[in-house]
């Protein structure tokens, strides 16, 4: 099946860019999806289509995917903005919507 | 804008079933596609399985292939999700979402609108 790899955590000071990936075999010619989601709380879709993003959701939020890896990037970070972060797509071998593991972004 | 709302938190014995409901309003799902995710404690997300206007069916991920259902009632914009066979591994926060869609897709959509949870306890 197809494994979407991401780092456990990324740590990033107020202000700075924070840049959490998404390896995946090819993942270039996949569609990704990026969602956040804070404690306690259901997800929320920042990033879809690799760098699209829903009304309401800051441009400091963007995306960007080629060859074997996906990039989830959020400028200027805020506190808010602390939360755990999941790429998805959709394997068309296997017909399964698959999530990687989350990144949790910590604003220190 | 749609709005998801879940049925309410249950606690269930090993090798009982549970039916969560998730019922659209403010919209519909009727030309969306329907999904359940779930998440174990401290645990990332996990597609159960859904309904895509591309496939036009039910399909379920693997793990849980043979012990998930997943059905759509259009009339009340209710969907709902059963689980048979509860394991205490089956713990866990369970999500409805809807993927949205164009005419004519040909490819699954992203997940834009999420309910707010239903909380599954398997304890003997």
């Amino acid at each position: 099946s197809y494994v979407l790899t991401q780092p456990p955590s990324v740590s990033v000071a107020p202000g700075q860019t924070a840049s959490i990936t998404c390896g995946g075999n090819n993942i270039g010619s996949k569609a990704v999806h990026w969602y956040q989601q804070k404690p306690g709380q259901a997800p929320v879709l920042v990033v879809y289509a690799d760098r699209d993003r829903p009304s309401g959701i800051p441009d400091r939020f963007s995306g960007s995917n080629s060859g074997n890896t996906a990039t989830l990037t959020i400028s200027r970070v805020e506190a808010g903005d602390e939360a755990d972060y999941y790429c998805q797509v959709w394997d068309s071998g296997s017909d399964y919507y698959v999530f990687g593991i989350g990144t949790r972004v910590t604003v220190i | 804008q749609v709005q998801l709302m879940q049925s309410g938190a249950a606690v269930k014995k090993p090798g009982s079933s549970v039916k969560v409901s998730c019922k659209a309003s403010g919209g519909t799902f009727s030309s969306y596609g329907l999904h359940w995710v779930r998440q174990a404690p401290g645990q990332g997300l996990e597609w159960v399985g859904g309904i895509s206007p591309v496939f036009g069916i039910a399909k379920y991920g693997q793990v849980f292939q043979g012990r998930v259902t997943i059905t759509t009632d259009e009339s009340t914009g209710t969907a709902y999700m059963e689980v048979s066979s509860l394991r205490p591994e089956d713990t866990a926060v369970y999500y409805c979402a809807r993927e949205a869609s164009l005419p004519m897709a040909t490819v699954p959509y992203q997940f834009d609108a999420w309910g707010q949870g239903t909380l599954v306890t398997v304890s003997s």
